[in-house]
């Protein structure tokens, strides 16, 4: 079976600009959540989807936003890019959303803000 | 607050020998789960091993165990018999159901490498 699948694999774009990444989840999975890994950090929770509802979101600006389309697949959107907005984007799908529920990521997307 | 803590950014290992790879973590939940992820230099988190709060006995997959020690809050990953394969950032993390959204909290990481 396919894993999580995330694209672009890389994206380079300049101060200002919008950008939307994309995550197809595992099949079966019905949750999606986004995390923003920073150069020698551990990734910080952005957004989770279930069943197409938000059920939470992190510490970040409005800027942020994501959605979940009704084949389960999501797509993040950053508007007015930053400098600090660099980082590698994972996307990780779950069955459920449960406390127990394993999440699995995808390969990531690289953003690089110029 | 602190959720989780690697206090060892980086570790070396002899090919074969095991090794320790420590985290402590911080909940007043009941119910939380803990998790091990390996992360190679190409990006991917990899699921390695997890351990709920309320399991009786440490868990284990293959090379790796969770020592569980829930009185000291720590869940520390042992790796048997290294590969250089092994060689890699390795992440601790927890979900609770204090948020609500059950995502992880993830530490700082710790860098393992396995010395042939």
């Amino acid at each position: 079976d396919a894993g999580v699948t995330q694209s672009p694999t890389h994206l380079i774009k300049t101060r200002g600009q919008q950008v939307t990444l994309r995550c197809s989840p595992i099949s079966g999975h019905k949750s999606v959540s986004w995390y923003q890994q920073v150069l020698g950090q551990g990734p910080q929770f952005i957004f989770q989807y279930y069943e197409k509802e938000e059920r939470g979101r992190g510490n970040f600006p409005d800027r942020f936003s994501a959605r979940q389309f009704p084949n389960y697949s999501s797509e993040l959107n950053v508007n007015a890019l930053l400098l600090g907005d660099s980082a590698l984007y994972l996307c990780a799908s779950s069955f459920i959303a449960g406390v127990s529920d394993t999440q699995y990521f995808g390969p990531g997307t690289r953003l690089t803000v110029l | 607050a602190q959720k989780i803590t690697q206090t060892q950014p980086g570790m070396f290992v002899q090919e074969k020998e095991a090794v320790t790879l420590d985290c402590t973590y911080d909940t007043s939940d009941p119910s939380y789960g803990l998790f091990w992820y390996k992360q190679p230099s190409s990006g991917e988190m990899i699921f390695l091993i997890y351990q709920g709060s309320y399991d009786q006995q440490n868990a284990t997959e293959g090379r790796y165990s969770l020592n569980f020690q829930k009185a000291r809050k720590s869940a520390n990953l042992v790796i048997s018999a290294s590969q250089l394969g092994d060689s890699a950032m390795y992440f601790c993390a927890m979900r609770d159901d204090q948020t609500g959204a059950n995502n992880l909290f993830f530490g700082t990481g710790t860098r393992l490498t396995v010395i042939p």
